[in-house]
């Protein structure tokens, strides 16, 4: 079975400045998808940037970037210019491509990241 | 465009009481889930259907139970309600396409004392 691990539980930044969440993963597939999620106080989860695992290139969404290890089975996002709306629980999330077994996302534990004004 | 609706949002039960969950998607999507976030354990799948009259238990489906009968509506039930159930259960939808997002409902808070 595939497991996610975020092992910082909490982190903070300056606003401006940048921050790098951390996750890794556990796999013996090859083909697969990675996600982080964000959810701010309300709840509500929102998809922030998502990697195919067959693209060397990394994903970037405006601010926010990841850096996608395939080899070391890691994948960390980094925020930019770091804003007071960033702060929330991040997740990183995996699921597979296998056909059959590609329906089911695993999530790690979470981060909860405050950002100091 | 409402996406997945979940209901209720909140809801206290006492301890062996029975309630339905209902999440409710617009946007046609074959796969539905049943999720439960706690302190410190992330989102936990308990149990999801890749189409309608099919369902398939992910990993804490103790004490719950589900149903699809159409497909854009997934039911979670609790027949008898535990402190250990008190939780926040999210639903997730999407297609069945590889290359696609899930989309989350707003979540409903759920005690039971």
């Amino acid at each position: 079975a595939q497991t996610v691990t975020q092992s910082q539980p909490e982190m903070s930044v300056q606003e401006a400045e940048t921050v790098t969440l951390s996750c890794t993963y556990d796999t013996s597939e090859s083909d697969y998808y990675l996600f982080w999620y964000k959810q701010p106080p309300s709840r509500q989860m929102i998809l922030v940037i998502r990697q195919e695992a067959y693209k060397q290139q990394n994903a970037t969404e405006n601010r926010f970037s990841v850096n996608f290890q395939k080899a070391a089975k890691s994948f960390s996002l980094k925020i930019s210019d770091s804003q007071l709306g960033d702060a929330a629980m991040y997740f990183c999330a995996y699921r597979s491509a296998v056909a059959g077994a590609n329906s089911k996302l695993t999530f790690g534990k979470g981060i909860t990241l405050s950002v100091r004004p | 465009n409402a996406g997945v609706t979940q209901t209720p949002k909140f809801r206290v039960l006492k301890t062996g009481q029975s309630m339905t969950l209902l999440c409710a998607q617009d946007m046609n999507h074959e796969y539905m889930y049943w999720y439960r976030q706690d302190p410190g354990m992330g989102l936990r799948l308990i149990h999801y259907s890749v189409g309608e009259g099919t369902t398939a238990k992910g990993e804490v489906p103790d004490g719950y139970n589900v149903s699809r009968l159409k497909k854009q509506n997934f039911l979670l039930g609790l027949e008898s309600a535990a402190p250990s159930q008190t939780s926040v259960y999210f639903c997730a939808s999407r297609t069945h396409l590889m290359n696609t997002e899930a989309f989350f409902g707003q979540g409903t808070r759920l005690t039971v004392v």
